[in-house]
């Protein structure tokens, strides 16, 4: 089982402003998920990064991972207020995937 | 193509009573999964289907919980007596293949909100 630990746990921003969440886990991994939850929804898989991958680009999302840190990053440029959701990565290996409690992302107009 | 499919969306009920949710994943895909989300927590993983096997229950509590998915499509998550730490959202989850080893993404339904007083 991979699980993902993010942080900081709270981000505060304004709109127009970048937003970067960090992602770190425990052992290998296939990929590396970043996930969104708009408050009362279900996740909605945002972007994978494989391992072999080092950075990966969709829209305004950016993400990087490192497995010799065992990290990720989720960058969103040009926030805006429909960014306001919680984020939550999760490695993905043979096991099941185990989310950690996730950035809460507050983008303020 | 429709997603996966949660009901009900709220569930009201009182302690001791027993509740079921419905899920129904998107069709053809064999990877179903149940999870627990409590206000402000990360989902937490319940039970895993590969097709109509639970190959991981671990985090299942059996002696109130029980799931089946019967045929390897629509699956059901009982809870027999309700506590009223059960209060939660119960999300459903499915994958066309088992996490991780092909595209690893998972498509999550809206969640059943249950409320136990």
């Amino acid at each position: 089982s991979q699980q993902g630990e993010e942080d900081p746990q709270a981000l505060s921003i304004q709109e127009g402003e970048n937003a970067t969440m960090n992602c770190s886990y425990k052992t290998s991994i296939n990929n590396l998920q970043w996930y969104r939850q708009n408050s009362g929804r279900g996740l909605v898989h945002l972007i994978l990064i494989r391992s072999n991958e080092r950075e990966k680009h969709s829209g305004r999302l950016r993400v990087t991972l490192d497995t010799s840190k065992k990290s990720s990053s989720l960058l969103i440029t040009a926030s805006r207020a429909a960014d306001t959701a919680s984020y939550f990565c999760v490695g993905g290996s043979q096991g099941n995937l185990i989310f950690g409690k996730g950035t809460k992302l507050s983008v303020k107009p | 193509e429709a997603g996966v499919v949660q009901s009900p969306r709220y569930k009201i009920i009182e302690k001791k009573q027993p509740v079921a949710f419905w899920c129904n994943p998107i069709s053809g895909h064999n990877t179903l999964y149940w999870y627990r989300q409590n206000l402000g927590q990360g989902p937490e993983l319940l039970i895993r289907y590969e097709n109509e096997e639970a190959v991981d229950d671990s985090q299942l509590p059996k002696d109130r919980f029980s799931a089946e998915r019967l045929k390897g499509v629509d699956s059901t998550l009982k809870i027999q007596p309700a506590e009223l730490g059960d209060s939660a959202v119960y999300l459903c989850a499915s994958s066309p293949s088992r996490a991780g080893v092909n595209t690893g993404e998972l498509f999550f339904g809206e969640g059943s909100r249950l409320t136990v007083l």
